[in-house]
């Protein structure tokens, strides 16, 4: 069935460093790709999303290219900070309308 | 995640108690999900809705049932809490009617709740 693996956590960052947490895919069709942020103690947050192959969804200064022939969509910010810290899922969409999750990847970014 | 309300925020049972969460939104959404979040596993879907009267199974939907009686309220219910269902609840929901639709979902703030 369709899946999203990440890579694990915690990821632990100095502020102002650069940021990538993978994410690939496994889905039959066309799905559409996600990035949501927890913080603590809150629901989920869209951050970015795209709809096709090569498009690149972008917010906050985080983006992520939807890569078909890789089946990836990783999450990358050119220099975090201490307020980036929280729980990042990667989602896809199928064509069912069902929305999967990956386990998520929490980050902590250090002054 | 305004628009969509989660009640109630915590609750602890016993073991064989049974409850009902309710989600609530007023975006006049027609699809409704509930999920279950634990640690290292991500949000599975228990159950979904595609509108008023309908519900579907999601991935993990053993020992839960939901309700749809009212387009703007999706109710989950526990019959006899088990200790595995100690988890936090989350609701969603998503305003078209193409099933297929990239419209992101919104979601409530969660449910956290502990069977002892």
């Amino acid at each position: 069935g369709d899946s999203v693996t990440q890579m694990e956590g915690p990821v632990t960052l100095s502020e102002e460093a650069f940021l990538t947490i993978n994410c690939t895919y496994t889905a039959t069709g066309y799905p559409s790709l996600f990035w949501y942020v927890q913080y603590p103690g809150e629901g989920l947050q869209l951050l970015l999303k795209a709809t096709k192959a090569d498009d690149k969804g972008s917010n906050k200064g985080f983006e992520a290219t939807y890569r078909k022939e890789t089946t990836s969509f990783h999450l990358e910010k050119g220099s975090v900070q201490v307020s980036d810290s929280a729980v990042y899922f990667c989602a896809l969409r199928n064509q069912g309308g069902k929305l999967i999750f990956g386990q998520g990847t929490e980050l902590s970014v250090k002054p | 995640n305004a628009g969509v309300t989660q009640t109630p925020k915590f609750r602890v049972l016993k073991t064989g108690q049974s409850m009902t969460l309710l989600c609530a939104q007023d975006m006049n959404h027609e699809y409704m999900y509930w999920y279950r979040q634990d640690p290292g596993m991500g949000l599975r879907l228990i159950h979904y809705s595609v509108g008023e009267g309908t519900t579907a199974k999601g991935e993990v939907p053993d020992g839960y049932n939901v309700s749809r009686l009212k387009k703007q309220n999706f109710l989950l219910g526990l019959e006899s809490a088990a200790p595995s269902q100690t988890s936090v609840y989350f609701c969603a929901s998503i305003g078209t009617g193409l099933i297929n639709s990239n419209q992101p979902q919104h979601f409530g703030d969660g449910t956290r709740l502990s069977i002892l």
